[in-house]
């Protein structure tokens, strides 16, 4: 069973306007989420994360919004860039032991910034 | 960011032989270290999840005698694929772990493709 969900293969988005990846989870556990960017045959590059203590994290173009009682996190880059084509993906864990517990990613969305 | 490097970042290999795969945090020291695969349009699968100076623990339906996984010290995990197959054909992705809580972060490796002739 997916605990990490990405419902969305794909996206694609006019260059300057917003672009808004959604993520769903079911373990209400997860208390730390992350987003990272991948290109082709490269490995992923870490976004923005945020802590499930915290509603909204901002960093530049990149804003993440967590909304627990939904078990929702979306993603907002404003403006969308050509260079933002990537696949994103979703990731969370738990505290766990002691430990930050292992990544669980979504499947990943497809975005296409068109000029 | 803290790096992570990999190496090879690509390698061809003919069936039946071994593959080693290293896995090194540059600049941080990092007790835990993580092995991914991707397939071709797929999530990053966990394969396992590997302790400094322990044994790897291997996530259900990954053969741990066919993927040999050391963690020799705090900058160095390997993969090796051993008796390789056309199917292991894929490619590999470690990240270490870092810091704790809130300030607790993964950084990925390049990757490492490997194809299997």
């Amino acid at each position: 069973d997916q605990q990490v969900k990405q419902n969305s293969p794909s996206l694609s988005v006019q260059e300057g306007r917003i672009s808004i990846l959604n993520c769903d989870y079911t373990n209400s556990m997860f208390d730390y989420f992350l987003w990272y960017k991948k290109y082709p045959a490269e490995g992923p590059t870490f976004l923005i994360s945020i802590s499930s203590i915290k509603d909204k994290n901002e960093d530049g173009r990149f804003t993440v919004f967590l909304n627990k009682s939904a078990k929702h996190l979306s993603l907002h880059i404003v403006p969308s860039q050509p260079g933002d084509s990537a696949v994103y993906f979703c990731a969370a864990s738990e505290w766990s032991g002691g430990s930050q517990g292992n990544l669980i990613f979504g499947k990943g969305t497809k975005l296409s910034v068109k000029p | 960011g803290a790096v992570v490097s990999q190496h090879p970042s690509w390698v061809i290999c003919k069936s039946g032989t071994s593959v080693k795969i290293e896995c090194r945090s540059l600049d941080f020291q990092a007790t835990t270290m993580f092995w991914y695969r991707q397939f071709p349009k797929q999530s990053l699968m966990l394969m396992a999840t590997s302790n400094e100076g322990s044994k790897a623990t291997y996530e259900q339906g990954v053969e741990k005698d066919k993927f040999l996984i050391n963690h020799a010290s705090l900058t160095l995990s390997t993969l090796t694929v051993t008796s390789a197959h056309p199917e292991d054909s894929s490619f590999y992705i470690c990240s270490a772990g870092s810091g704790t809580g809130s300030s607790y972060e993964q950084y990925f490796g390049p990757g490492t493709r490997l194809t299997v002739t």
